[in-house]
């Protein structure tokens, strides 16, 4: 089974503030991890993803992320905000192999960002 | 096209009537899926296509709701008897194959009324 906690279901951050959007995940399978960005009216969009090797992964719009085993964490995070980064994100985890864990995505509830001018 | 095409992107519907929403996939992607997304939820798995069959439809919450995907590309999701529980956003999205990345489509936001 999968799960995924995301703290802070809104954020507010200044612009050119550092953002950091928190993702606690649960898995029974060794884990792919996900962040996703949802623009109002629009679907996801990857913003990233962990599968092995390197356990800091950047992304897009110079987002990055670092997968924590210890902690169970994958916290996004971004130096400097910009207006455009306002949007709901999305944790997501996958189980690696195979079975229904590996192809069904399994999001946290979101937290929306919000960033003050 | 390019992208995951969903259509329409916008329906609303009386309580108790049939609907269909359509998803034009990625050309080229065998695997295709379809999530819910309730208000301030994350999408939740509903029904995941290999090609034309149902590989996995674990996530349809009830009867009322089934999905076809006769040729292997465009994929339809059915819903009966609407009731206004059913009113969310329906994401689809595809990818090459069940362990590689998915896109989505914009969704259907469907709204009973």
């Amino acid at each position: 089974a999968q799960s995924v906690t995301q703290l802070g279901s809104h954020v507010s951050v200044s612009e050119g503030a550092l953002v950091l959007l928190r993702c606690n995940y649960s898995s029974s399978v060794p884990p792919y991890l996900f962040w996703y960005v949802q623009y109002p009216n629009q679907g996801l969009q990857l913003l990233l993803k962990y599968t092995t090797g390197a356990t800091l992964v950047k992304g897009i719009n110079g987002f990055e992320a670092e997968f924590k085993k210890s902690e169970t964490s994958f916290h996004l995070t971004k130096p400097s905000a910009h207006m455009s980064d306002a949007a709901e994100y999305f944790c997501a985890v996958r189980g690696a192999g195979s079975g229904a864990g590996s192809y069904q995505l399994t999001f946290g509830k979101g937290t929306k960002l919000s960033v003050i001018p | 096209g390019a992208g995951v095409s969903q259509t329409p992107s916008n329906k609303v519907t009386e309580k108790g009537k049939y609907v269909e929403l359509r998803c034009d996939p990625i050309s080229g992607h065998t695997a295709l899926y379809w999530y819910r997304q309730s208000l301030g939820q994350g999408p939740e798995f509903l029904i995941y296509f290999q090609g034309t069959g149902a590989a996995d439809d674990s996530g349809l919450p009830n009867d009322r709701f089934f999905a076809v995907r006769p040729e292997g590309s465009v994929s339809t999701l059915k819903i009966q008897r609407t009731e206004r529980g059913d009113s969310a956003v329906y994401l689809c999205a595809s990818s090459f194959g069940p362990n590689t990345e998915a896109f989505f489509g914009q969704g259907t936001r469907l709204t009973v009324v």
